[in-house]
């Protein structure tokens, strides 16, 4: 099955400062890598995704990058603020089910 | 406002009580999901019902029981469960395929 790595598990920044979590995928088949946002106590929440037939999205402060290749894809956040704090994973689609990689608890330090 | 409604939100069980974890949507989505997840884990996939069809059981035990009456609807059945199963029970809901799961807001689970 497929086994999704994510990186770092926790990540500590400056606010106005940039943000980057990586993850790295085994399954060559999988083709939809979303991202989720889950702050403490709530439910995950989808903040960008990116399909296999794309390198790279943007909606706002908020950037993925997929390389195929390496089978490794990546998020990004400029300009971090104290609300971005919260546990970021990402998964990968492959057959009929998501795999989430461990998260990444992300402090924003005002 | 959440798209994917669970009930109850907090649930307290002794381990031989029956119970049942509610969960509805109403967005048109064919595929649903129960999920469990401890503190600052990842969601773990249990049940993955596609047009009303158990489609995956991830081998979970048998005191857990799915069911999906429509399309709109999925419950969980709770039978003999542990202490270890405490924990907070996500459903989900998606259009079949590469699209992204909608979660609801959890039933947060205590078994004492």
């Amino acid at each position: 099955g497929e086994n999704v790595e994510q990186h770092p598990s926790t990540l500590s920044v400056q606010e106005g400062d940039s943000a980057v979590i990586k993850c790295t995928y085994s399954d060559s088949a999988s083709n939809y890598f979303p991202w989720y946002k889950q702050e403490l106590g709530k439910r995950p929440q989808l903040i960008i995704d990116i399909r296999s037939n794309v390198g790279e999205k943007k909606d706002q402060r908020i950037a993925v990058t997929l390389n195929k290749t390496a089978k490794h894809f990546s998020l990004h956040i400029t300009e971090t603020q104290p609300e971005d704090s919260a546990v970021y994973f990402c998964a990968a689609h492959t057959g009929n089910q998501f795999y989430f990689g461990t998260g990444t608890s992300l402090t924003v330090i005002p | 406002d959440t798209e994917v409604t669970q009930t109850p939100k907090h649930l307290v069980m002794g381990m031989t009580n029956k119970k049942s974890l509610k969960c509805e949507q109403h967005m048109g989505h064919r595929a649903m999901y129960w999920y469990k997840q401890k503190a600052k884990k990842p969601p773990e996939l249990m049940f993955v019902y596609s047009y009303e069809k158990l489609s995956i059981n991830e081998s979970v035990p048998s005191r857990f029981s799915p069911e999906c009456p429509n399309s709109s609807l999925l419950n969980l059945h709770l039978h003999a469960l542990q202490p270890e199963d405490s924990a907070l029970y996500l459903c989900a809901s998606s259009h079949p395929g590469t699209n992204p799961l909608h979660f609801g807001n959890g039933t947060r689970l205590t078994v004492t």
